[in-house]
């Protein structure tokens, strides 16, 4: 069936080294990613985006590439700090006819260790 | 400016029981999009609302239903409770539907909802 899913259900890494949040997709007709990022007992909270038509898009610490070819897409967070400890989610947007809403993955949990 | 306000923040209720949840999104966003968060688990997409109308709905029984009120505000309910309605039922808005454009969604931080 249809789904977004990670390939790691949790990661743990040092402070300051870099971290990768995998994500697999499988609807090909989707056309817009989002990783959100989701702390303790808040809502989540939107990291960055991507369009199909990108391979690639960079923030600030963080960058987000796509693999169309393979329908997976990663989250790059360079020099890893505390406060990245999180759960992070992949969404994908798919469409239902005419209109779409974003489907979320299961999510993977971040610990950054000191 | 007020990002997503969700009300009560806690609510136990018991099977059978009837649950409404609240929602107002940030000034100036038409779309309110309603999210199930069972523990351990991912977002499930329950309903989407913009200007008023449902415009898509995830794959959830008739109990679940909502509304949008023409300040854009939403309301959430949940008939005949089950032990396994329990999660946290996040609400997020938008300035436009995400329908063919891109479109962030601004959460709030959920209200987390007991069935016992």
């Amino acid at each position: 069936g249809e789904s977004v899913g990670l390939h790691l259900p949790t990661l743990s890494v040092q402070e300051g080294d870099n971290s990768i949040i995998n994500c697999a997709y499988s609807n090909s007709a989707s056309d817009y990613f989002i990783w959100y990022k989701q702390e303790s007992g808040k809502g989540p909270q939107f990291i960055i985006d991507i369009r199909s038509n990108m391979d690639k898009r960079q923030g600030q610490r963080v960058t987000v590439l796509l693999n169309k070819t393979v329908k997976h897409l990663s989250l790059q967070i360079a020099a890893t700090q505390p406060g990245d400890s999180a759960v992070y989610f992949c969404a994908e947007n798919r469409y239902g006819g005419s209109q779409g809403n974003l489907i979320f993955g299961k999510g993977t949990k971040l610990s950054v260790k000191p | 400016e007020a990002g997503v306000t969700q009300s009560p923040t806690h609510l136990i209720k018991t099977r059978g029981q009837q649950a409404t949840l609240r929602c107002s999104p940030i000034s100036g966003h038409t779309s309110v999009y309603w999210y199930q968060q069972a523990l351990g688990l991912g977002l499930q997409f329950l309903l989407w609302y913009d200007e008023g109308e449902e415009r898509n709905r995830g794959n959830f029984p008739p109990r679940f239903s909502g509304r949008q009120f023409p300040n854009y505000s939403s309301e959430l309910n949940v008939n005949a409770l089950e032990l396994e309605d329990s999660a946290l039922y996040l609400c997020a808005s938008s300035s436009r539907g995400l329908a063919g454009i891109t479109g962030e969604l601004f959460f709030g931080e959920g209200s987390r909802l007991t069935v016992l």
